[in-house]
């Protein structure tokens, strides 16, 4: 079965640099999580979006910005990339209807690095 | 503040015995309950999960119970094998679209 596609899966920039994470849910899914998983820190909530449009927003940082496009991929842009965003990036989805109960699949992460 | 508790950072088991994982929430719109086990660098996995009209849902070794009076749910897994040791964290969503709330995290090892 199609799982939660992330691209890339490891990434190294520089500080100041931009970044830019994508996410491909399983088919039919119609909503998208980010979350940022910092060493030995348990997964921090991002933003989620729902049919293309953000349904909720957690600790995001400023300098990031994320879209749900029309095939309901997913991209968040990191800019003005600091030390502590390196970090393991989880983007998660969900297929929401009348019986949602949240549960989410996961991919199977994007690792950041930045130097 | 956190939502979501895990207060024992690890567990250690011996195999074939039974491993317990508690998880205490405070969030009274929490509706539906989940756990997730993850590997090192591999995104959280689905376990089990429970809905708030339920105390109890079982998936072969795994259990789930859920006191909603003590808002606190906790889970059961008998026996215990070397392959379930991993990072088990608790979740909490209010359902709709809304975030799913994660706790902090057990890591559990289970002693061959």
């Amino acid at each position: 079965a199609a799982g939660v596609i992330q691209s890339p899966r490891h990434l190294i920039k520089e500080k100041r640099e931009t970044a830019t994470l994508k996410c491909y849910p399983i088919p039919r899914h119609d909503t998208v999580y980010w979350y940022q998983q910092g060493p030995g820190q348990d997964p921090q909530f991002l933003i989620s979006f729902y049919e293309k449009m953000q349904s909720d927003k957690g600790s995001i940082p400023d300098r990031f910005s994320a879209q749900q496009f029309s095939d309901y991929h997913s991209e968040l842009n990191m800019s003005s990339l600091e030390l502590g965003d390196s970090a393991l990036y989880f983007c998660a989805s969900s297929l929401v209807g009348g019986d949602n109960t949240g549960e989410l699949f996961f991919g199977e992460g994007s690792r950041l690095t930045v130097l | 503040d956190q939502q979501v508790k895990q207060n024992s950072p690890s567990l250690s088991v011996q195999e074939g015995r039974i491993s317990i994982l508690n998880c205490d929430y405070t969030n009274s719109m929490f509706d539906y309950f989940l756990w997730y086990k993850k590997y090192p660098a591999e995104g959280p996995t689905f376990l089990i999960s429970i809905s708030s009209i339920k105390d109890k849902n079982e998936d072969g070794r795994f259990t789930v119970f859920l006191n909603k009076s003590a808002k606190h749910l906790s889970l059961h897994i008998v026996p215990s094998q070397p392959g379930d040791s991993a990072v088990y964290f608790c979740a909490a969503s209010g359902g709709g679209y809304q975030k799913v709330t994660f706790g902090t995290g057990t890591k559990l090892q289970v002693i061959p």
